[in-house]
């Protein structure tokens, strides 16, 4: 069956450091990887969606400058909170795009801030 | 910029019985829409989906699509505790990113 892993799952960070989180989908190929947030009392926000060989697409008030996106092949993506402060706090998801559309999801990485 | 809404925010139905869920959203050229369950703990799963207008049942799950309406619904029958979760709509286009709605928990009490 096709699933996404996740690291950490958990992770506090001073703030104004910066933390790295991966995802990697299994059991399929992902032709895209998406990266939501969910912060506290919110819904899932789109950071950005990613597809390899295309330009990151980043969604209004998230940029490359503060949440960069590696994603080097079809399997493996991960992101970076740089300089992290208290309202990036959250759940972070990694949707992985397979067949027929459907995005499959990781468990996700809480990130707390200090 | 797509605004996606559920209502009820929760709902508590006793087992046996009918749940619907609804969800509604502001682009009218949008074109793929999706269920989600999440259970606590766990990342969100899809449930069902839809493309087209019209009604798509799987198993005790009925997903109804209205795009003129700019509303889509989740019916599930025979509710059983085991469906107590927090159920996400979300709208999107094709290989886009999705747009979530604020989520209805659901509870089943036996």
């Amino acid at each position: 069956g096709a699933l996404v892993y996740q690291y950490p799952r958990r992770t506090i960070c001073k703030s104004g450091t910066s933390m790295r989180m991966e995802c990697q989908a299994v059991g399929f190929q992902a032709t895209s990887v998406a990266w939501y947030r969910q912060s506290p009392q919110k819904t899932f926000e789109l950071i950005a969606l990613s597809t390899v060989n295309s330009a990151i697409k980043y969604e209004q008030n998230f940029t490359q400058e503060k949440f960069p996106i590696s994603h080097p092949n079809l399997s493996f993506s991960s992101m970076t909170v740089l300089n992290a402060y208290l309202e990036d706090r959250g759940l972070y998801l990694c949707g992985a795009r397979g067949a027929q559309d459907t995005q499959y999801f990781g468990p996700g990485t809480r990130l707390l801030v200090l | 910029q797509q605004n996606v809404q559920q209502s009820p925010e929760s709902l508590i139905v006793p087992e046996g019985a009918r749940t619907s869920l609804n969800c509604t959203f502001s682009d009218s050229a949008s074109q793929y829409f999706w269920w989600y369950r999440q259970h606590s703990g766990k990342a969100p799963k899809a449930l069902m989906s839809i493309f087209s207008n019209g009604e798509k049942e799987e198993g005790r799950f009925t997903i109804h699509l209205n795009k003129a309406s700019l509303h889509f619904s989740l019916h599930i029958r025979d509710s059983q505790p085991s469906d107590s979760a927090l159920y996400l709509c979300a709208v999107s286009f094709y290989a886009q990113g999705l747009t979530f709605g604020l989520g209805t928990r659901v509870s089943v009490f036996p």
